[in-house]
């Protein structure tokens, strides 16, 4: 059973709107989470992080949403770009040092011109 | 350019065959992984290194056997694989820092290879 989920498989956007992908986890021993972004043919990048103690993290175009006792986090890009057309996974770990993260299965977004 | 490169890119190998995936990363890391990508999966840790030591071993069959000489380089050994072990092996490092929000630990990823067992 997945502990990490992101039940949307797709998601299209139009350029200039805001993109909302979702991630819900089941262990609620995760305290750490992140996004990565990922290109075809190339390897995931790191995007944005949230600890348990914070509720929302910022950092330019992208927001972090946590919400502990829905176990749900959520990615808000804003606003939407062509460029930002990837395969976005979400990822948990006990403590911020942890090594073994646990992904989620992505979130293909397109960003329609 | 994320600073983790692996070798080969792509690799095509009989069930008999022994082939090796290689891993270098130029970050100054002291901590690398192994993770596979089945199709529609999500990532899958295999192995964890730290300064070296195997310290995480996901219940991976033994026909993966990872090999770290030191901290730069990690290896993915394949001997006898079965086509169920077709997928993107990614290798990725990290090392601990502190940063305004605490101590962190982002994991940097190579391109991946990927394997087709036939």
């Amino acid at each position: 059973d997945q502990q990490v989920k992101q039940n949307s498989p797709s998601l299209s956007v139009q350029e200039g709107r805001i993109s909302i992908l979702n991630c819900d986890y089941t262990n609620s021993m995760f305290d750490y989470f992140l996004w990565y972004k990922k290109y075809p043919a190339e390897g995931p990048t790191f995007l944005i992080s949230i600890s348990s103690i914070k509720d929302k993290n910022e950092d330019g175009r992208f927001t972090v949403f946590l919400n502990k006792s829905a176990k749900h986090l959520s990615l808000h890009i804003v606003p939407s770009q062509p460029g930002d057309s990837a395969v976005y996974f979400c990822a948990a770990s006990v403590k911020d040092y942890g090594q073994n993260f646990v992904f989620g299965p992505g979130t293909r977004l397109s960003v329609l011109p | 350019e994320t600073g983790v490169t692996q070798t080969p890119r792509h690799l095509v190998m009989g069930m008999t065959n022994k082939k090796s995936l290689k891993c270098e990363q130029h970050l100054g890391h002291n901590a690398m992984y192994w993770y596979k990508q089945s199709a529609k999966k999500p990532l899958e840790l295999m192995f964890v290194y730290n300064f070296k030591e195997q310290t995480e071993n996901n219940s991976v069959p033994s026909r993966f056997s990872p090999e770290c000489p030191n901290s730069s380089h990690l290896f993915l050994h394949l001997h006898t694989l079965q086509p169920e072990d077709s997928a993107l092996y990614l290798c990725a490092s990290s090392t601990r820092r502190t940063s305004s929000r605490g101590v962190v630990n982002i994991q940097y990823f190579g391109a991946g290879t990927r394997l087709s067992v036939l």
